[in-house]
C-alpha cells in the first residue's frame, strides 16, 4: 500500500515563471491538503481539496491555485514565482468523507522548489 | 482562530533520560492535536494524535503525549530517550479531524550518547 506521493522531488526556477507540483494520496484517501514550509519553520495550510472542489483556503494569494482529479490526486499551480515562494511543498491526504473526518493527515515526502 | 507555540527552539537530553516537548495551542470549539516528527529533507511523519477521551495519549515509537484542557497544552513525552529520536518535532491543532491544521515551529529534540 503506496504512501502519499509527491514529484518532483526538487525544482528549480526563475522568478516570474510558473510552476505545477503534484500529489498522488494514499490508498482510500479523498482529501488532499497542501502545505509550505519555509526554512526554519512549520508548515503552513495554503488549501484543501475534497471532491475536486476547494474546501477550505489559508492566508495565500490567488497565485496559488490547485486542483483535484477524479481519482484523488491533486496539483499545485504557483503562477508568477517570488524568490520568497521558495520552500518545500508538502501534500497531506485524508479520509473526510462527507462528515467530520474519521483519519488522520498523512504527509508525504514533499517537493524542494528554488525560485532564483 | 488557531494558534500553536512550541515555546523552545532546542531540547538536549541524554540517552536514556525521559524527554518532554513543550506545546500550548488556542483554538475555538474542542481541539484536535497532534504531534509529528520531521527527520532531515523528509515530510512529516504521524506520531500521535488528541481527539476525545484520555488525556493521556499513546503514540509510535514509545512516545505519549499528555492533553491538559486546562492549561491548554499537549506536552510529548517519552520515558526513555534514543539517539535516534534526534530530529524535528512539530505539534498541530485543529477544529476538525483532518480539516486546516496550524503547526507551530517546531523543536529541534537532540539526543546524546
Amino acid at each position: 500500500d503506496a504512501g502519499v506521493t509527491q514529484s518532483p522531488t526538487h525544482l528549480i526556477k526563475t522568478r516570474g515563471q510558473q510552476v505545477t507540483l503534484r500529489c498522488s494520496p494514499k490508498s482510500g484517501h479523498d482529501t488532499v491538503s497542501w502545505y509550505q514550509q519555509a526554512l526554519g519553520q512549520g508548515p503552513q495550510f495554503i488549501f484543501q481539496y475534497y471532491e475536486e472542489e476547494e474546501r477550505q483556503r489559508g492566508n495565500f494569494p490567488d497565485r496559488f491555485s490547485g486542483h483535484q482529479f477524479p481519482n484523488y490526486s491533486s496539483e499545485l499551480n504557483v503562477n508568477a514565482l517570488l524568490l520568497g515562494d521558495s520552500a518545500l511543498y508538502l501534500c497531506a491526504s485524508s479520509l473526510v468523507g462527507r462528515g467530520e473526518g474519521t483519519d488522520t493527515q498523512y504527509f508525504g515526502p514533499g517537493t524542494r522548489l528554488t525560485v532564483l | 482562530a488557531q494558534s500553536v507555540a512550541q515555546p523552545e527552539d532546542q531540547v538536549n537530553v541524554a540517552e536514556g533520560n525521559p524527554l518532554t516537548v513543550k506545546c500550548t495551542y488556542s483554538v475555538s470549539g474542542n481541539p484536535y492535536l497532534f504531534w509529528y516528527v520531521q527527520y532531515p529533507n523528509r515530510g512529516l511523519q504521524f506520531l500521535l494524535k488528541y481527539i476525545t477521551g484520555d488525556n493521556l495519549v499513546k503514540g509510535s515509537y514509545g512516545f505519549e503525549a499528555e492533553f491538559n484542557k486546562s492549561q491548554t497544552s499537549f506536552h510529548l513525552k517519552k520515558p526513555s530517550a534514543l539517539v535516534s529520536d534526534s530530529a524535528l518535532y512539530f505539534c498541530a491543532v485543529s477544529d476538525t479531524n483532518a480539516g486546516k491544521s496550524t503547526f507551530g515551529d517546531g523543536t529541534t529534540l537532540t539526543v546524546k550518547p
